[in-house]
């Protein structure tokens, strides 16, 4: 059974850091990329972040890139996100997402929700 | 940079009725398209990928075709569970995008 685990949302001020931790079972995870996404309340799906099974990839949106960092540890299974500068509109709820074929998102997470307030 | 529009952006119709939803892409792109549902509260599902596959699981109602620039989500007659969110994606050279999205209501 594939499991994400999530951990690291909250509340955080503006301008505070904050750091998602996403801890995956059930694939192996170091033949996948990973990505996050997120979903402002009230709003659609925006892509945050993504990087390569092996951590030389990685690309980010547009209105997170210079403030958050996206890194994996394939010994432990785990996928982060550093989030610095935080802004009031970064509140959302976060998903850690696997891709699987062709680019396609196939495995979601939960979700983590981080509140800048 | 890519931009996927999605149209209608709500969609009424009643269940048992064919949705027909659109995606837009701002310039031709292989057919790494895919499409998702959303029902608030839980995460997205992957209905298709690669323009037209049905994902692992997917009733088979729902259908995906297109190419280039135009792509189409059609679900054939609409069950009552149908009526949430629905998106586009697809990511090319590192950087991911999704259309705004349509939500289908009753």
């Amino acid at each position: 059974e594939v499991q994400v685990v999530k951990s690291g949302g909250g509340l955080v001020q503006p301008g505070r850091s904050l750091r998602l931790t996403c801890v995956v079972a059930g694939f192996n995870f170091d033949d996948y990329a990973m990505h996050w996404v997120r979903q402002v309340p009230g709003k659609g799906l925006e892509w945050v972040s993504g990087i390569s099974w092996n951590g030389i990839g990685m690309g980010y949106g547009d209105s997170v890139k210079g403030r958050f960092t996206i890194s994996r540890d394939n010994a432990k299974n785990s996928l982060f996100l550093q989030m610095n500068s935080l802004r009031l509109e970064d509140t959302a709820m976060y998903y850690c997402v696997k891709e699987g074929e062709r680019g396609a998102f196939d495995i979601w997470g939960q979700g983590t929700m981080v509140t800048v307030s | 940079e890519i931009v996927l529009t999605q149209s209608p952006a709500t969609l009424s119709l009643s269940p048992g009725e064919r949705a027909t939803l659109s995606c837009r892409a701002s310039q031709s792109v292989t057919s790494y398209l895919a499409w998702y549902q959303h029902k608030t509260g839980q995460p997205p599902r992957l209905l298709i990928r690669d323009a037209s596959n049905r994902a692992t699981g997917i009733p088979a109602r729902f259908s995906g075709s297109g190419s280039e620039t135009d792509f189409t989500l059609t679900i054939s007659s609409l069950e009552p569970e149908d009526f949430v969110d629905y998106y586009c994606q697809l990511c090319n050279n590192w950087h991911c995008t999704f259309g705004q999205g349509t939500k289908l209501e009753i």
